[in-house]
């Protein structure tokens, strides 16, 4: 089946402690996103990619970081600079060119402990 | 940048009632309109979406919304509430002439749905 992989679907660190949360589809999408979720203030752009080896950044990059080696990965890595990390994050997909619907996965639960 | 209004952060409706939820945007230029559904700890699921052609349109689980350009409105309606429809419903844009593919999200509306 074609679609959008996240995982872990929880994730615990402790502070000071980077993490990496992985984003992975098989729908041959060009563009990929990841958006932050935050209780009541929906959905916002943390980084975005067209293409691969090139990626910019949304709303609220610092403190996250991205690569885009491969067109089916787009992982993200929150480090420790991110001051408030626990949150719901989203990874997204979409064809480019199109009417730009965007297509998501199932999400990753960050907690710092 | 693009703008989106949903008015209403909590919605309660009876079972078996009119179920309406309101989104406007800002834009000189009709955007592609979009409404997504997220249930508890998942990801967020298309539920229609506006790009051209009729101004009504029809989704899936009976849901529909009407573009009205005069009122740069988008609004999701059902005519009969299912204690299914419980969930958190966000409305979204993409600018049609922004090659970036950018959405810009609502803050949401929470449906309740009262038995």
């Amino acid at each position: 089946d074609g679609g959008i992989t996240q995982s872990p679907k929880y994730l615990f660190r402790k502070e000071g402690q980077n993490v990496t949360l992985s984003c992975e589809q098989n729908l041959n999408h060009d563009a990929m996103y990841w958006y932050r979720q935050d209780p009541g203030q929906g959905l916002r752009l943390i980084y975005y990619s067209q293409i691969v080896n090139d990626f910019q950044k949304g709303d609220i990059a610092e403190g996250y970081s991205v690569s885009r080696e491969k067109k089916e990965s787009f992982p993200l890595t929150v480090t420790s600079a991110q001051k408030n990390p626990t949150a719901f994050y989203l990874c997204a997909s979409t064809v480019t060119g199109t009417s730009n619907t965007q297509y998501f996965g199932p999400g990753t639960r960050l907690t710092v402990l | 940048a693009q703008s989106v209004t949903q008015l209403g952060s909590h919605v309660s409706v009876s079972e078996g009632a009119l179920v309406l939820l309101r989104c406007n945007y800002s834009s000189s230029v009709p955007p592609y309109l979009f409404w997504y559904v997220q249930y508890p700890n998942q990801g967020l699921q298309l539920l229609l979406k506006y790009t051209t052609g009729a101004t009504l349109v029809k989704g899936i689980n009976g849901f529909e919304a009407e573009f009205k350009k005069s009122e740069t409105s988008f609004h999701l309606t059902k005519p009969s509430a299912h204690m299914s429809d419980a969930a958190e419903y966000f409305c979204a844009v993409s600018d049609r002439r922004n090659t970036g593919n950018q959405f810009y999200f609502g803050t949401g509306t929470s449906l309740t749905v009262i038995p």
